[in-house]
């Protein structure tokens, strides 16, 4: 099976709140877990990756929390503002060169209130 | 310059014509990809191409047709369109030995 399942489908949250957005997958195959971020009329951008070898990695605001005996993951995103406003994807990558592949997660729709 | 750029930006064409996207990218990735992004936002990849070979099909429909003439453009053409194939269609981009891919702005192919 190669699903990511990604939870909730979208989040409300005040400004400087944190957002937590939540993520499992079922390869263990994968090795390779990136976060994209999407504005509305634009394509997905990288926000934030990690490799199955380490449990957290932070990056300013953005932290992915990796739990790889339950194959989960979640992005948390501190002091939340509301240009964070978009579509957050998680995604399960891995393979070789040009076989290299990625699967989304359905998507999470975060607003951020002023 | 802009890195992945696709053509057109928006497509609304009818049911059963045949049309193309175009993608081009000045990375120097080696490998480019296809993917649609249906009206409730999942993502899902259709083909990718490694220094223009075909590497990746995903189940696509064979009315779906990528060609590669160089390393640096993957375009999509699409044959007897249905109203199902409406969507926006990304191009991306991988480097040889990374995991970042790069997305281009997408394409909004409405079919009426």
């Amino acid at each position: 099976q190669q699903q990511v399942k990604q939870s909730p489908q979208s989040l409300i949250v005040q400004k400087g709140g944190i957002s937590i957005i939540n993520c499992a997958y079922e390869n263990t195959a994968f090795d390779y877990f990136p976060w994209y971020q999407q504005f509305p009329g634009k394509g997905p951008a990288l926000l934030i990756a990690i490799r199955p070898d380490v449990s957290e990695k932070k990056e300013g605001r953005f932290t992915i929390s990796f739990n790889k005996s339950a194959k989960q993951f979640s992005l948390h995103i501190m002091d939340s503002q509301p240009g964070d406003s978009a579509t957050y994807f998680c995604a399960a990558s891995g393979g070789n060169t040009g076989g290299f592949k990625t699967i989304f997660g359905a998507g999470t729709r975060l607003f951020v209130k002023a | 310059d802009t890195a992945v750029s696709q053509t057109p930006k928006y497509l609304v064409t009818q049911m059963g014509n045949d049309k193309s996207i175009k993608c081009e990218q000045n990375l120097g990735h080696d490998t480019m990809y296809w993917y649609k992004q249906d009206s409730k936002k999942f993502l899902k990849i259709m083909f990718s191409y490694n220094n223009k070979e075909l590497i990746i099909n995903e189940t696509v429909p064979n009315r779906f047709s990528p060609k590669s003439p160089d390393k640096a453009h993957l375009n999509l053409h699409i044959n007897s369109l249905e109203l199902g194939d409406s969507a926006v269609y990304f191009c991306a981009t991988l480097a040889g030995g990374h995991s970042t891919q790069y997305f281009g702005p997408g394409t909004r192919l409405l079919v009426l």
